[in-house]
Protein backbone atom coordinates (compact mmCIF):
# COMPACT_ATOMS: atom_id res chain seq x y z
CA UNK A 1 0.00 0.00 0.00
CA UNK A 2 1.05 3.51 -0.77
CA UNK A 3 2.33 5.09 2.30
CA UNK A 4 2.52 8.36 3.73
CA UNK A 5 4.55 9.71 6.58
CA UNK A 6 3.90 12.60 9.15
CA UNK A 7 4.97 13.90 12.41
CA UNK A 8 2.52 12.60 15.26
CA UNK A 9 1.65 16.51 16.50
CA UNK A 10 2.90 19.68 15.67
CA UNK A 11 2.71 23.61 18.03
CA UNK A 12 1.68 26.49 16.26
CA UNK A 13 1.06 29.93 17.77
CA UNK A 14 -2.16 32.33 16.59
CA UNK A 15 -1.56 34.22 13.59
CA UNK A 16 1.68 32.73 12.92
CA UNK A 17 2.27 30.46 9.43
CA UNK A 18 2.67 26.53 9.62
CA UNK A 19 4.29 24.12 7.49
CA UNK A 20 3.07 20.79 7.80
CA UNK A 21 5.41 18.16 6.17
CA UNK A 22 4.83 15.03 4.67
CA UNK A 23 6.72 11.89 2.95
CA UNK A 24 5.48 9.81 0.48
CA UNK A 25 8.40 8.22 -1.16
CA UNK A 26 6.93 5.55 -2.85
CA UNK A 27 4.57 7.44 -4.88
CA UNK A 28 3.54 6.43 -8.60
CA UNK A 29 3.15 8.75 -11.29
CA UNK A 30 -0.87 9.08 -11.16
CA UNK A 31 -1.06 9.07 -6.78
CA UNK A 32 -2.92 12.67 -6.10
CA UNK A 33 -1.63 13.87 -2.82
CA UNK A 34 -4.32 14.87 -0.31
CA UNK A 35 -4.76 16.93 2.50
CA UNK A 36 -7.83 16.20 4.71
CA UNK A 37 -8.41 17.58 8.37
CA UNK A 38 -10.46 16.25 11.55
CA UNK A 39 -11.85 17.44 14.82
CA UNK A 40 -12.62 15.28 17.26
CA UNK A 41 -15.65 13.41 16.33
CA UNK A 42 -16.53 15.14 13.42
CA UNK A 43 -15.69 13.70 9.87
CA UNK A 44 -12.77 14.98 8.05
CA UNK A 45 -13.22 17.87 5.81
CA UNK A 46 -11.40 18.30 2.27
CA UNK A 47 -8.60 20.97 2.76
CA UNK A 48 -6.49 20.69 -0.60
CA UNK A 49 -4.95 18.20 -3.07
CA UNK A 50 -2.59 18.23 -6.00
CA UNK A 51 -0.76 16.05 -8.16
CA UNK A 52 3.04 17.90 -9.47
CA UNK A 53 2.41 21.78 -9.12
CA UNK A 54 2.04 23.54 -6.01
CA UNK A 55 -1.80 24.45 -5.48
CA UNK A 56 -3.29 27.22 -3.84
CA UNK A 57 -6.80 27.62 -2.27
CA UNK A 58 -8.54 29.89 -0.03
CA UNK A 59 -7.52 27.26 3.02
CA UNK A 60 -4.19 26.24 2.46
CA UNK A 61 -1.61 26.20 -0.07
CA UNK A 62 0.08 23.02 -1.32
CA UNK A 63 3.85 22.45 -1.91
CA UNK A 64 4.98 19.41 -3.71
CA UNK A 65 8.70 18.31 -3.95
CA UNK A 66 9.87 18.13 -7.45
CA UNK A 67 10.50 14.17 -6.97
CA UNK A 68 6.99 14.01 -5.28
CA UNK A 69 8.64 12.24 -2.67
CA UNK A 70 7.20 14.56 0.11
CA UNK A 71 4.70 17.26 0.05
CA UNK A 72 4.08 20.42 2.49
CA UNK A 73 0.61 22.09 3.57
CA UNK A 74 1.00 25.81 4.30
CA UNK A 75 -1.62 27.33 6.44
CA UNK A 76 -0.33 31.08 6.33
CA UNK A 77 -1.71 32.01 9.31
CA UNK A 78 -3.10 29.56 11.62
CA UNK A 79 -6.23 30.15 14.27
CA UNK A 80 -7.54 28.47 17.46
CA UNK A 81 -10.09 27.02 14.35
CA UNK A 82 -7.24 25.33 12.63
CA UNK A 83 -6.61 22.77 15.64
CA UNK A 84 -7.28 19.35 14.13
CA UNK A 85 -5.72 16.00 13.32
CA UNK A 86 -4.46 16.72 9.26
CA UNK A 87 -4.09 13.63 7.39
CA UNK A 88 -1.70 13.24 3.96
CA UNK A 89 -3.41 10.93 1.56
CA UNK A 90 -2.65 9.40 -1.26
CA UNK A 91 -5.18 8.62 -3.70
CA UNK A 92 -3.95 5.71 -5.54
CA UNK A 93 -6.93 4.47 -7.66
CA UNK A 94 -8.94 7.31 -7.91
CA UNK A 95 -10.99 7.89 -5.35
CA UNK A 96 -9.52 5.07 -2.93
CA UNK A 97 -8.06 7.01 -0.20
CA UNK A 98 -5.94 5.48 2.75
CA UNK A 99 -5.51 6.97 5.54
CA UNK A 100 -2.29 6.83 7.93
CA UNK A 101 -2.09 8.32 11.67
CA UNK A 102 -1.88 12.32 10.70
CA UNK A 103 -0.42 15.64 12.70
CA UNK A 104 -2.87 16.75 15.43
CA UNK A 105 -2.07 20.39 14.98
CA UNK A 106 -2.02 22.33 18.27
CA UNK A 107 -2.48 26.55 17.97
CA UNK A 108 -1.68 28.36 20.78
CA UNK A 109 -2.95 31.81 21.59
CA UNK B 1 -28.62 22.62 2.68
CA UNK B 2 -27.47 20.38 0.37
CA UNK B 3 -25.21 17.68 2.31
CA UNK B 4 -24.58 14.12 3.91
CA UNK B 5 -26.46 13.08 6.86
CA UNK B 6 -26.17 9.78 8.84
CA UNK B 7 -28.14 8.45 11.72
CA UNK B 8 -28.20 7.98 14.22
CA UNK B 9 -25.36 10.00 15.41
CA UNK B 10 -25.21 6.72 18.78
CA UNK B 11 -26.34 3.44 18.51
CA UNK B 12 -25.76 1.00 20.84
CA UNK B 13 -26.50 -2.98 20.21
CA UNK B 14 -25.89 -6.17 21.44
CA UNK B 15 -23.36 -8.69 20.38
CA UNK B 16 -24.87 -11.30 17.80
CA UNK B 17 -27.55 -8.79 16.49
CA UNK B 18 -27.18 -6.82 13.01
CA UNK B 19 -27.17 -3.40 12.58
CA UNK B 20 -27.91 -0.97 9.60
CA UNK B 21 -26.38 2.32 9.67
CA UNK B 22 -28.30 4.96 7.41
CA UNK B 23 -26.44 7.06 5.09
CA UNK B 24 -28.15 9.67 2.54
CA UNK B 25 -26.67 12.81 0.55
CA UNK B 26 -28.54 15.18 -1.64
CA UNK B 27 -25.08 16.65 -3.23
CA UNK B 28 -26.34 14.46 -6.80
CA UNK B 29 -22.98 12.88 -6.23
CA UNK B 30 -22.45 9.47 -8.23
CA UNK B 31 -19.64 8.17 -5.63
CA UNK B 32 -20.68 7.22 -1.87
CA UNK B 33 -17.85 5.35 0.44
CA UNK B 34 -18.10 3.84 3.82
CA UNK B 35 -15.16 4.13 7.10
CA UNK B 36 -14.64 2.92 9.98
CA UNK B 37 -12.23 4.72 12.45
CA UNK B 38 -10.56 3.18 15.68
CA UNK B 39 -9.81 5.24 18.50
CA UNK B 40 -6.50 7.56 17.40
CA UNK B 41 -6.47 5.89 14.11
CA UNK B 42 -7.05 7.04 10.69
CA UNK B 43 -10.00 5.65 8.88
CA UNK B 44 -9.80 2.63 6.92
CA UNK B 45 -12.41 2.07 4.00
CA UNK B 46 -14.81 -0.63 4.37
CA UNK B 47 -17.36 -0.18 0.73
CA UNK B 48 -17.42 2.65 -1.96
CA UNK B 49 -19.71 2.34 -5.02
CA UNK B 50 -19.41 4.20 -8.06
CA UNK B 51 -22.61 4.29 -9.14
CA UNK B 52 -26.45 3.16 -8.16
CA UNK B 53 -26.30 -0.93 -8.29
CA UNK B 54 -22.61 -0.94 -8.11
CA UNK B 55 -20.20 -1.28 -5.23
CA UNK B 56 -16.81 -2.53 -4.28
CA UNK B 57 -15.08 -3.83 -1.24
CA UNK B 58 -12.51 -1.84 0.65
CA UNK B 59 -9.69 -3.07 3.17
CA UNK B 60 -12.16 -4.41 5.62
CA UNK B 61 -15.41 -5.71 4.22
CA UNK B 62 -15.23 -8.90 5.95
CA UNK B 63 -18.41 -8.87 8.10
CA UNK B 64 -20.22 -5.70 6.43
CA UNK B 65 -23.01 -5.22 3.73
CA UNK B 66 -23.91 -2.84 2.25
CA UNK B 67 -26.39 -1.94 -0.86
CA UNK B 68 -26.86 1.29 -2.97
CA UNK B 69 -30.54 0.97 -4.67
CA UNK B 70 -30.96 5.16 -4.60
CA UNK B 71 -28.48 7.11 -5.52
CA UNK B 72 -28.61 9.00 -2.42
CA UNK B 73 -28.49 6.38 -0.25
CA UNK B 74 -25.56 3.77 1.16
CA UNK B 75 -26.54 1.83 3.65
CA UNK B 76 -23.62 0.08 5.37
CA UNK B 77 -25.04 -3.29 7.47
CA UNK B 78 -22.67 -4.47 10.36
CA UNK B 79 -23.33 -8.37 10.84
CA UNK B 80 -22.80 -10.21 13.60
CA UNK B 81 -19.46 -11.95 11.59
CA UNK B 82 -17.57 -8.72 12.30
CA UNK B 83 -15.56 -9.41 15.25
CA UNK B 84 -14.61 -5.88 16.60
CA UNK B 85 -17.74 -3.67 15.15
CA UNK B 86 -17.68 -0.73 17.94
CA UNK B 87 -15.94 2.02 16.54
CA UNK B 88 -16.71 5.10 14.89
CA UNK B 89 -18.21 4.74 11.19
CA UNK B 90 -18.27 7.70 8.90
CA UNK B 91 -19.98 7.61 4.97
CA UNK B 92 -18.05 10.11 2.93
CA UNK B 93 -19.81 10.78 -1.11
CA UNK B 94 -18.09 12.68 -4.15
CA UNK B 95 -18.82 14.28 -7.45
CA UNK B 96 -16.89 10.86 -8.93
CA UNK B 97 -14.02 8.79 -7.69
CA UNK B 98 -11.53 11.46 -8.73
CA UNK B 99 -12.38 14.12 -5.94
CA UNK B 100 -12.86 15.26 -3.28
CA UNK B 101 -15.17 13.39 -0.61
CA UNK B 102 -17.33 15.02 1.82
CA UNK B 103 -18.13 13.54 4.99
CA UNK B 104 -20.98 13.27 7.30
CA UNK B 105 -21.03 13.87 10.91
CA UNK B 106 -20.67 9.34 11.82
CA UNK B 107 -22.10 7.73 13.71
CA UNK B 108 -20.46 5.91 17.10
CA UNK B 109 -21.33 2.43 17.14
CA UNK B 110 -21.17 0.46 20.55
CA UNK B 111 -22.00 -2.83 20.89
CA UNK B 112 -21.32 -5.26 24.20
Amino acid sequence: DAKTTQPNSMESNEEEPVHLPCNHSTISGTDYIHWYRQLPSQGPEYVIHGLTSNVNNRMASLAIAEDRKSSTLILHRATLRDAAVYYCILDIQGGKLIFGQGTELSVKP
Amino acid sequence: DGGITQSPKYLFRKEGQNVTLSCEQNLNHDAMYWYRQDPGQGLRLIYYSQIVNDFQKGDIAEGYSVSREKKESFPLTVTSAQKNPTAFYLCASSIDRELEQYFGPGTRLTVT
